[in-house]
This record gives C-alpha cells, sequence and structure tokens, in this order.
C-alpha cells in the first residue's frame, strides 16, 4: 500500500512565525503535491514537483515555498505566517508524471495561525 | 477555462436512496475525469474515473455518467450506505493542463 505520511495531524503557529510543512512518500513516486483544502473552495494546487530539486507553482504559490531535496520527501515552507493561511493542508503523490496517475493522499495538516 | 463547478454542496439522503452528485466543466479538452473520496479525518482518495469514449462506467453502487455535448459528468451512488458518508471530489484534466483541477466537494451524508 501507497503510504503518505505528513509530519504533524495538528499544528498551531503565531503570525510572522516560519512554518515547515513535511511530507514522505514510500513508494518511490516521481511527483508530489502540496494542496490546501478550504470549506467551499474545494482542493486547491499550492505546488508541485516532479522531480528532486524541482519545483512548479500551482494555483495559489503566493506566500508560499516548496523544497524537495530527496525524492521522497516534499516540504512546503511558509516563510510568514498569516492568519489567513490558517487552513487544511494535503500533500500527495503520484507514480508517474501522468496527471491520469492515482493521487495518494496523506491526512492532512490542520494548520492554525494565530 | 480550468474550472469545474460540482453540486450540491451538501447532500442528505436516507439509506437504500441514490445520491446524486454533478458536476461540469468548461474547457473541452479535459479527458480525464476522476471522482475522489474522503472520509473524515483522512486525506481523498480515488473512487472511481473515466475518460469521455464512453458514457457510463460503473463499480460496484458506484456510476459515474459522462455527457459530453453537455460538458457535464455526475456520480451515482446506488443504495446509499452510511458508511458512504464522506466528502466527495470531482476533477477534471486533459489537453495542455498540468494538473488535476478539483471541484469544491460535496459534503454527503447518509441517514439511517
Amino acid at each position: 500500500d501507497v503510504k503518505v505520511t505528513q509530519s504533524s495531524r495538528y499544528l498551531v503557529k503565531r503570525t510572522g512565525e516560519k512554518v515547515f510543512l513535511e511530507c514522505v512518500q514510500d513508494m518511490d513516486h516521481e511527483n508530489m503535491f502540496w494542496y490546501r483544502q478550504d470549506p467551499g473552495l474545494g482542493l486547491r494546487l499550492i505546488y508541485f514537483s516532479y522531480d528532486v530539486k524541482m519545483k512548479e507553482k500551482g494555483d495559489i504559490p503566493e506566500g508560499y515555498s516548496v523544497s524537495r531535496e530527496k525524492k521522497e520527501r516534499f516540504s512546503l515552507i511558509l516563510e510568514s505566517a498569516s492568519t489567513n493561511q490558517t487552513s487544511m493542508y494535503l500533500c500527495a503523490s503520484s507514480l508517474d508524471r501522468y496527471l491520469t496517475d492515482t493521487q495518494y493522499f496523506g491526512p492532512g495538516t490542520r494548520l492554525t495561525v494565530l | 477555462q480550468q474550472q469545474v463547478k460540482q453540486s450540491p454542496q451538501s447532500l442528505i439522503v436516507q439509506k437504500g436512496g441514490i445520491s446524486i452528485i454533478n458536476c461540469a466543466y468548461e474547457n473541452t479538452a479535459f479527458d480525464y475525469f476522476p471522482w475522489y473520496q474522503q472520509f473524515p479525518g483522512k486525506g481523498p482518495a480515488l473512487l472511481i474515473a473515466i475518460r469521455p469514449d464512453v458514457s457510463e462506467k460503473k463499480e460496484g453502487r458506484f456510476t459515474i455518467s459522462f455527457n459530453k455535448s453537455a460538458k457535464q459528468f455526475s456520480l451515482h451512488i446506488m443504495d446509499s450506505q452510511p458508511g458512504d458518508s464522506a466528502t466527495y471530489f470531482c476533477a477534471a484534466t486533459g489537453g495542455t493542463a498540468s494538473k488535476l483541477t478539483f471541484g469544491t466537494g460535496t459534503r454527503l451524508q447518509v441517514t439511517l
């Protein structure tokens, strides 16, 4: 079974803090994704990566950056957290660089920025 | 061009009834339409997917109906069960798209 793990289930941070969200997949998948999920807005893509050290912007990259130093690990960074970044963050991975590949999601990190 | 509109936002169905969730898309280049199911506290998981070369795909109690001319597709859950209570997301991709575009989600509650 594909397993995508996220470092924290719940996180509370203060405005202006630097926040790191970690994601690890154990199936040697090429692609990794970061989404945020908000009620009424569905899943919105923040960043994705097709390879180590490679990244592409999604729909809402502002205020975020990412890092992929190893194939299995994809980190989302909030350089200076703001209250409007309070959300559920979901990491996903897929086997290949085909959008028809199944995306496997982690359980999510619920981030609250005070 | 990249939007996928999903309705309803929430749905309450009695056990044994049929749940129907609808999605509409704009980009005629889209050619892959998956549905993801998300239980509380879990990430979404692929439920069923369809390509536009068929008008219907069935897997157990779950059926996708696809209407290419109307640019619409829907998920039907037959004999809905309380265990089907979850949030459902439709999605679409294809053509020059570089990502899956998700709908806004439907929260389904199946009551006893």
